[in-house]
């Protein structure tokens, strides 16, 4: 079965850093394209980036609203993903999910919430 | 900058069908978009249902269903339940590894 844990979210006061980390089992993460989506209190889904899989090597996406702050790495010999946030706004308060491959094989963790506030 | 719509509410009666929409700001969606389905109750993740357009999610019932009408993804609800009642949201891929969710579709059974 797969299962996605993200883990790392927290309290962080605005101009701050987060990293976000996310492990996987029953899958070999290096085979896949994985996503971060998030969701910030009451709203709708935003996607926020992508990570190609090994074979594409690793090339990454991000939204307009987090590039040139947010960057995506992967660590193969932990089987995980991060999500590497800087500069952080009180609008990056959500609650942030991995997920492999939305649009084409989706498996997503429970997330976990960061919250931007003085 | 591109805008995923769907429309804002929907009500269905229980056992009844109901279908949602996912289009495009500009211009139309294909099955090059990848469209898939997310369900979502208050307080938990979301859920996948339908991915690439119509290939269903494991242990999602059949009475989901995805395809393309005209110019936009649609998700067929059939017979709804009272459980079916959730936030339903599509997402869209947009090319050079990018995607982009459409704003949700809250769906009420009564």
């Amino acid at each position: 079965e797969v299962q996605l844990v993200e883990s790392g979210g927290g309290l962080v006061q605005p101009g701050g850093s987060l990293r976000l980390s996310c492990v996987a089992s029953g899958l070999i993460l290096t085979d896949h394209y994985m996503d971060w989506v998030r969701q910030a209190p009451g709203k709708g889904l935003e996607w926020v980036g992508r990570s190609t899989n090994k074979a594409t090597s690793y090339t990454t996406e991000y939204a307009a609203s987090v590039k040139g702050r947010f960057t995506i790495s992967r660590d193969e010999s932990q089987n995980s993903i991060y999500l590497q946030m800087n500069s952080l706004k009180s609008e990056d308060t959500a609650v942030y999910y991995c997920a492999r491959d939305i649009v084409g094989a989706p498996s997503w963790g429970q997330g976990t919430l960061v919250t931007v506030s003085s | 900058q591109t805008v995923v719509t769907q429309e804002p509410s929907f009500s269905v009666s229980p056992g009844g069908t109901v279908t949602l929409t996912c289009g495009l700001s500009s211009g139309s969606v294909s099955t090059r978009n990848y469209p898939s389905w997310y369900q979502q109750t208050p307080g938990q993740a979301p859920r996948a249902l339908i991915y690439n357009t119509n290939k269903r999610s494991s242990g999602v019932p059949n009475r989901f269903s995805g395809s393309i009408l005209g110019s936009k993804a649609a998700l067929t609800i059939t017979g709804a339940l009272a459980d079916d009642e959730s936030d339903y949201y599509c997402v869209l891929y947009m090319g050079g590894d990018t995607s982009v969710f459409g704003g949700g579709t809250k769906v009420t059974v009564l």
